[in-house]
């Protein structure tokens, strides 16, 4: 089935505890994007990457990091994380702009 | 400035009734648009999408959508919704296609409420 992987669903962790949420996609797709989703708020970009190694910012990109290594694979660092980033994270991929995207089922992300 | 205004944040309706979602943007150059729908606890699904030609798109689950170049809208309709239709709806839109690679916006979402 043709999907995007994203893990965990949901984790809890505490302020300055580094974390990864993984996201692969196997439709070998080459954009890949992730996501923020805050109340009142839509959904806004965090970082994209059009290819491997190709990585750039979204409109809030401070606090996170992301490595685009391998086609399938595109991981959210938050090397410290805090309470404002406390949030519903969705991972997405498709082939092109023109496309439009697929998403993950998305990560609850609560730091306190 | 916010690069996509969805007009409503919520939209009760009754059931069989007509609805329209209404999504503006903010760009004077060629765009493609997209509505997605989140059902609660889930991840977002594409409705529909305009590229070019027709401006009249045809989606999923009986969803249309109108691109208006002169008014930069592209209001989302269905003629008879059902309970199912119980769902946040997100318009989005890449501004500037061709340059802007990979960077699609999204309005903030119009809760759409079914009743029976």
């Amino acid at each position: 089935e043709a999907q995007v992987t994203q893990n965990p669903r949901y984790l809890i962790t505490v302020t300055g505890k580094k974390l990864t949420v993984t996201c692969s996609q196997n439709m070998n797709h080459e954009y890949m994007s992730w996501y923020r989703q805050d109340p009142g708020l839509g959904l806004r970009q965090i970082y994209y990457s059009m290819n491997v190694e190709v990585t750039d910012k979204g409109d809030v990109p401070e606090g996170y990091k992301v490595s685009r290594k391998e086609k399938r694979n595109f991981p959210l660092i938050l090397e410290s994380p805090s309470p404002n980033q406390t949030s519903l994270y969705f991972c997405a991929s498709s082939f092109g702009d023109n496309y439009g995207y697929t998403f993950g089922s998305g990560t609850r992300l609560t730091v306190v | 400035a916010q690069s996509v205004t969805q007009l409503d944040s919520q939209v009760p309706v009754f059931e069989e009734a007509p609805v329209e979602l209404r999504c503006n943007y903010s760009s004077s150059v060629s765009v493609y648009l997209f509505w997605y729908v989140q059902y609660p606890n889930q991840g977002l699904q594409l409705l529909l999408k305009y590229l070019s030609g027709s401006t009249l798109v045809k989606g999923i689950n009986g969803f249309e959508a109108e691109f208006n170049k002169s008014q930069t809208s592209f209001h989302l309709r269905k003629p008879s919704v059902h309970i199912s239709d119980t769902a946040e709806y997100f318009c989005a839109v890449i501004l500037d296609r061709g340059s802007t690679l990979g960077r699609l916006y999204f309005g903030r979402g119009t809760q759409l409420t079914v009743w029976p």
